[in-house]
């Protein structure tokens, strides 16, 4: 069945840094890719939506400048948080959709900014 | 705009005791809906799905149907086990060329032996 990998699954940066993390359909063709937030306690938020080789289309309130998407290949899609605050550790999950079918969930990134 | 509205936990059970977790949504047009399962430390998972009214989804011995006249989607099951225990989510998606999925809050489910 269709496989997205989600790396990495944990990570600790230090606040100011930026982070990357990466989604990957493994044995299918993603035409579109979604990138979601879950607050604790709380459901998903839609943070942005990727189509390979256009730019990401970002939810209202979501800060396209500092969650930088690129969805370079129809297997790759990345986030990038950039300098980083406390506030943005959440758990972060990536979605690949390909045409015709349904929605698989990368596992999620666990992202803590001390 | 679309709008899931789920039963909020936590939801305690002992084990082979009946589950229900209610759904209801808001959208326009005939969106499909999900549920969808997340286990400690995992990505969400897809339980079961229906695309249509009076369509009933189901998957390893959890219920749902797709019920217009009420606007809703509850999640059922016979008798759960321990292994049910992990976070449920309701989802809907519009069928308006919209692709992406709106969910629900969520409800943490706990089986106790």
């Amino acid at each position: 069945g269709a496989v997205v990998s989600q790396h990495p699954s944990r990570v600790i940066c230090k606040s100011g840094t930026s982070v990357k993390i990466e989604c990957r359909s493994l044995d299918f063709q993603a035409t579109t890719m979604f990138w979601y937030r879950q607050f604790p306690k709380k459901s998903l938020m839609l943070m942005a939506t990727s189509n390979e080789g256009s730019k990401a289309t970002y939810e209202q309130g979501v800060e396209k400048d500092k969650f930088l998407i690129n969805h370079a290949s129809l297997t790759l899609s990345t986030l990038t948080v950039t300098s980083a605050h406390p506030e943005d550790s959440s758990f972060y999950i990536c979605s690949a959709r390909r045409s015709g079918s349904g929605y698989t969930f990368g596992s999620g990134t666990r992202l803590t900014v001390v | 705009g679309d709008s899931v509205t789920q039963m909020e936990g936590p939801v305690t059970l002992s084990e082979e005791a009946f589950l229900t977790i209610n759904c209801t949504y808001t959208a326009t047009g005939y969106p499909s809906l999900f549920w969808y399962v997340q286990y400690p430390g995992e990505g969400l998972q897809l339980l079961l799905k229906a695309t249509k009214a009076d369509d009933k989804g189901s998957n390893k011995g959890f219920e749902a149907t797709y019920r217009k006249e009420t606007t809703s989607f509850h999640l059922e099951k016979g008798s759960v086990q321990v292994s049910d225990s992990a976070v449920y989510f309701c989802a809907l998606s519009s069928n308006f060329g919209n692709e992406k999925l709106t969910f629900g809050t969520g409800t943490r489910l706990t089986i106790i032996p």
